[in-house]
């Protein structure tokens, strides 16, 4: 099942207004991915993180890996109505190969 | 430069049938990943294939089964397909393992349905 808790699960904002999201595990990730999945389709990768502390930006979008390797959190600033869809957070463990870890999703909705 | 491609795109089937579905990697990866998502939920992790052995594995039962080509290109079986194993299924390609950033990139899925 899933080691990685997500939040918020859903959330409306206003075009135009900063999103927050967050994923935190009881146990340490040596890497932190960030994917976009929008209906019916792969998710997209948005954002990697390798290290902790990292914080790394990909135009809109600030992602950071957390000190304690448990946790990470997305921004995205100034959202715009294609910002729409399902964003995943997923981690994963040197000592487990390329199993990645993924948590429930955060699904954004923006109001025009 | 193409990216990870799946097929069929949807397929359905009924309880007790057997599934394959098809993976090409993205050009220049030799590693292919297959995931399970369930309607609603977050992706889950079956097996991974490098070298054309299977090199990691989830928690699936045997009916669960893959294999990989000479060519990287990978096939996921279900054999005795049950109801719960209707789920869009997710094939992700990344580089050689222990070579740098293994960061995995997804293919498009196969939507099964299981009748």
């Amino acid at each position: 099942g899933q080691q990685l808790n997500q939040s918020p699960q859903s959330m409306f904002i206003q075009e135009g207004e900063d999103v927050s999201m967050n994923c935190t595990s009881s146990s340490i990730f040596n890497t932190w991915l960030w994917y976009k999945q929008d209906p019916g389709e792969g998710p997209v990768l948005l954002i990697a993180l390798y290290k902790a502390g990292e914080l790394t930006s990909n135009g809109r979008l600030t992602a950071q890996f957390g000190i304690t390797r448990k946790d990470s959190f997305l921004n995205i600033s100034a959202s715009i109505p294609s910002d729409v869809g399902i964003y995943f957070c997923a981690g994963q463990r040197y000592n487990q190969g390329g199993k990645l870890i993924f948590g429930q999703g955060t699904e954004l909705s923006v109001k025009p | 430069d193409a990216g990870v491609t799946q097929s069929p795109t949807h397929l359905i089937k009924t309880r007790g049938q057997q599934v394959t579905l098809r993976c090409s990697p993205k050009s220049g990866h030799d590693t292919v990943s297959w995931y399970q998502q369930a309607l609603g939920q977050g992706p889950q992790f079956i097996f991974q294939y490098y070298e054309e052995e299977e090199r990691q594995r989830g928690n699936f039962p045997d009916r669960f089964s893959g294999h990989q080509f000479p060519n990287y290109s990978s096939e996921l079986n279900v054999n005795a397909l049950l109801l719960g194993d209707s789920a869009l299924y997710l094939c992700a390609s990344s580089p050689i393992p222990g070579q740098g950033e293994e960061t995995q990139y997804f293919g498009p899925g196969t939507r099964l349905l299981v009748l």
